[in-house]
């Protein structure tokens, strides 16, 4: 697509549900990152992918999250047994490749745990 | 590890007075550097980045940063502030080589006044 497509851009769920949401990036990037911004923060790393290759997700809080890219394109986070602390703004990013450093952002998914 | 910290989380000035938002960066090699403003209620975009040569950089709406590997800053200026520039501002570095994962600042939130 012509820019980087988030869905949804808000989401409220109750603790312990599971919730999914979902990047769709520039068509022509290979490189895919995924941060969480807490309010008042600057975006956090949680995870990235190079085409399907997910060389890193160093960045996820725990267990419950979990990412995947399985062609390459459209990409899913999900958190299993959501936790209040999981309230925040999850926001997609790609890049022509992993070294070209200018990332592209989504307009974010906007997470609330209640 | 690189990390970023963007001195005030909030910066005021006056319509027509110079910008400055300070940022300064540590890396164990030379750093990528870049700037990224939000908007309210979109994503990201980038301002401006530096990779090698001139360290002096230029970016959109009248910008620039310079580089001072000494000072390890990276600071962000425009001459003359105007409404529309109110907005989130993030400094974000990235290793020259190996790891491709940007590490962002907590972001400054620049208010212009009339």
């Amino acid at each position: 697509g012509a820019g980087v497509s988030q869905s949804p851009r808000y989401k409220v769920t109750k603790r312990g549900q599971d919730v999914t949401l979902r990047c769709d990036p520039i068509s022509s990037h290979a490189t895919l990152y995924w941060y969480q911004q807490a309010l008042g923060q600057g975006p956090e790393f949680l995870t990235y992918f190079n085409y399907e290759a997910q060389p890193d997700k160093s960045g996820l809080p725990s267990d419950r999250f979990s990412a995947e890219r399985p062609e390459g394109s459209i990409s899913t986070l999900t958190i299993q047994r959501t936790e209040q602390r999981d309230s925040a703004m999850y926001r997609c990013a790609s890049s022509l490749s992993a070294n070209t450093g200018e990332l592209f952002f989504g307009e974010g998914s906007r997470l609330t745990v209640l | 590890a690189q990390s970023v910290t963007q001195l005030g989380s909030h910066v005021s000035v006056s319509e027509g007075a110079l910008v400055l938002l300070r940022c300064n960066y540590s890396s164990s090699v030379p750093p990528y550097l870049f700037w990224y403003v939000q908007y309210p209620n979109q994503g990201l975009q980038l301002l401006l980045k530096y990779t090698t040569g001139a360290t002096l950089v230029k970016g959109i709406n009248g910008f620039e940063a310079e580089f001072k590997k000494s000072e390890t800053s990276f600071h962000l200026t425009k001459p003359s502030a105007h409404m529309s520039d109110a907005a989130e501002y993030f400094c974000a570095v990235r290793k020259s080589g190996g790891s491709y994962i940007p590490t962002f600042g907590r972001g400054t939130s620049l208010i212009v006044h009339p």
